[in-house]
C-alpha cells in the first residue's frame, strides 16, 4: 500500500505547547500534503510540501520532508484548543494521493 | 464562495436497498473526487473526475457502485444494493486543473446500512 501512516495515533497535550505527528510512506512521492479534520466535517488543506523542499512554514505550522527516510513531519507550535482535530498526511504519487489513517490531536485548555 | 455542498448530511437504510449521494463542487473546479472513510481511518479514493470523465474508478467497487457527473458539474454517487459493510462517510471533493493541488472537501454523508 502506498497509503501513508501516521505516528502517534493519538496525542493529548496542554494548550500552549507544540504537537509534532510523523508520516512515513513507503514509495518514492512527488509531493506531500497535511489536512486536518474537525469531528463530523470534511478535510480542510493545511499545508503542501514538494518532493524537492525539505521545509515549509504556514503560520504557527511547520512541516518537513525527508525523501531519504521516506517521512515527515508537521509542527503545530504553541497550540490552542482549536486544534483539537484529525490530522492526514496525503502522499502525491504521479497524479493520485493517497491519504494516512491520521493523528487524533486534543489540546486541553 | 460556497464550499463543496454534499446531501444529505445522513442517510440510514437497510441492507439491499439502494442510496444515492450528490455533490456540488464549487464553482470552476474542473477535477472531482469522491472518497470513502471508515470510523478512524483516512479517505480512501473511489473515483475522480476530470469534468464529466471519469479518469480514476479503479477503486470504485463496479458490482454495487456507481457515479456519473452530468455536464460536468454536480455528481451523483449511488449503491445498489447496499451492505453493511457499506457504511461510512462519503466525502465529496473538488480542485482545480493545477497540479498538484489543495482538495477542497465537503462535509461528508454518514451512511449507515441495518
Amino acid at each position: 500500500s502506498q497509503q501513508g501512516e501516521e505516528d502517534p495515533q493519538a496525542l493529548s497535550i496542554q494548550e500552549g505547547e507544540n504537537a509534532t505527528m510523523n508520516c512515513s510512506y513507503k514509495t518514492s512521492i512527488n509531493n506531500l500534503q497535511w489536512y486536518r479534520q474537525n469531528s463530523g466535517r470534511g478535510l480542510v488543506h493545511l499545508i503542501l510540501i514538494r518532493s524537492n523542499e525539505r521545509e515549509k512554514h504556514s503560520g504557527r505550522l511547520r512541516v518537513t520532508l525527508d525523501t531519504s527516510k521516506k517521512s515527515s513531519s508537521l509542527l503545530i507550535t504553541a497550540s490552542r484548543a482549536a486544534d483539537t482535530a484529525s490530522y492526514f498526511c496525503a502522499t502525491g504519487v504521479g497524479n493520485q494521493f493517497y491519504f494516512g489513517t491520521g493523528t487524533s490531536l486534543t489540546v486541553i485548555p | 464562495e460556497a464550499g463543496v455542498v454534499q446531501s444529505p448530511r445522513y442517510k440510514i437504510i437497510e441492507k439491499k436497498q439502494p442510496v444515492a449521494f450528490w455533490c456540488n463542487p464549487i464553482s470552476g473546479h474542473n477535477t472531482l473526487y469522491w472518497y470513502l472513510q471508515n470510523l478512524g481511518q483516512g479517505p480512501e479514493l473511489l473515483i475522480r473526475y476530470e469534468n464529466e470523465e471519469a479518469v480514476d474508478d479503479s477503486q470504485l467497487p463496479k458490482d454495487r457502485f456507481s457515479a456519473e457527473r452530468l455536464k460536468g458539474v454536480d455528481s451523483t454517487l449511488k449503491i445498489q444494493p447496499a451492505e453493511l459493510g457499506d457504511s461510512a462517510v462519503y466525502l465529496c471533493a473538488s480542485s482545480t486543473w493545477d497540479w498538484p493541488g489543495e482538495q477542497f472537501f465537503g462535509p461528508g454523508t454518514r451512511l449507515t446500512v441495518l
